[in-house]
C-alpha cells in the first residue's frame, strides 16, 4: 500500500532564505508526482507536476526533483517571501492519487 | 489550467439534513474526483465520479451516504446525506487534464454541521 510522508510537518524560516521541503513515498511504481500549495480555508493550487520519466521541473523560484528509485521528491523554494506562507502538499499517482499530510510553511518577515 | 467552480462555497447545516454540492468545470474532462479534508488533516479521496455510470467509492465511503451524479463531462454533484457533526469538513472536487494528467482543484465547500 502506497504511503506518502512529508517532513517536516511545519517549518518557519526568515524571509529571503532558500528552503527545501521533502516528500517520500513507499512504492516507486508511480505514474507522476505533483506538488500543491494550499492557503488556509482554500482549495489546492497546482505548483509543479513531474512525470515518472522526468527528474525535475522548474517554475519561477520553485524547483521540484524526483528520484523514483529512492522514493523521494524535494521542493526547493529560492529567496522565500512572506507570500510563500502556506501548506505545501505532495501527491503521487499510482493506481490512485495519494496525498501526504503536508508541510505548513511560515516565512518570517 | 482547468477552471473549476463549486457551489455553495460554505454552508452551516442542521444534523440529519442533506446538502448537495455542485462542481462545474470550464472544459470537458474524463476524470473527476471528490475529496474530503477534515479540520487539520490532509485530503481523503471519497470517490471517482464516472460520467454516465455509478461512481467508484473508496473504502469507508458508501453511496447511500455520499451519492454522486455525473450527467456530463463538465458537471458533477456530491450529496452529503443525513449529516452529523463528524461530516464537518471541506469538500473538494478535482479534475485531471487528459493531456498530461495534471490535477486541478476547485475552491472547496466548507461544511459545518451543528
Amino acid at each position: 500500500k502506497q504511503e506518502v510522508t512529508q517532513i517536516p510537518a511545519a517549518l518557519s524560516v526568515p524571509e529571503g532564505e532558500n528552503l527545501v521541503l521533502n516528500c517520500s513515498f513507499t512504492d516507486s511504481a508511480i505514474y507522476n508526482l505533483q506538488w500543491f500549495r494550499q492557503d488556509p480555508g482554500k482549495g489546492l493550487t497546482s505548483l509543479l507536476l513531474i512525470q515518472s520519466s522526468q527528474r525535475e521541473q522548474t517554475s519561477g523560484r520553485l524547483n521540484a526533483s524526483l528520484d523514483k528509485s529512492s522514493g523521494r521528491s524535494t521542493l526547493y523554494i529560492a529567496a522565500s517571501q512572506p507570500g510563500d506562507s502556506a501548506t505545501y502538499l505532495c501527491a503521487v499517482w499510482e493506481d490512485k492519487i495519494i496525498f501526504g499530510k503536508g508541510t505548513r510553511l511560515h516565512i518570517l518577515p | 489550467s482547468a477552471v473549476i467552480s463549486q457551489k455553495p462555497s460554505r454552508d452551516i447545516c442542521q444534523r440529519g439534513t442533506s446538502l448537495t454540492i455542485q462542481c462545474q468545470v470550464d472544459s470537458q474532462v474524463t476524470m473527476m474526483f471528490w475529496y474530503r479534508q477534515q479540520p487539520g488533516q490532509s485530503l481523503t479521496l471519497i470517490a471517482t465520479a464516472n460520467q454516465g455510470s455509478e461512481a467508484t467509492y473508496e473504502s469507508g465511503f458508501v453511496i447511500d451516504k455520499f451519492p454522486i451524479s455525473r450527467p456530463n463531462l463538465t458537471f458533477s454533484t456530491l450529496t452529503v446525506s443525513n449529516m452529523s457533526p463528524e461530516d464537518s469538513s471541506i469538500y473538494l472536487c478535482s479534475v485531471v487534464r487528459t493531456s498530461d494528467s495534471e490535477q486541478f482543484f476547485g475552491p472547496g465547500t466548507r461544511l459545518t454541521v451543528l
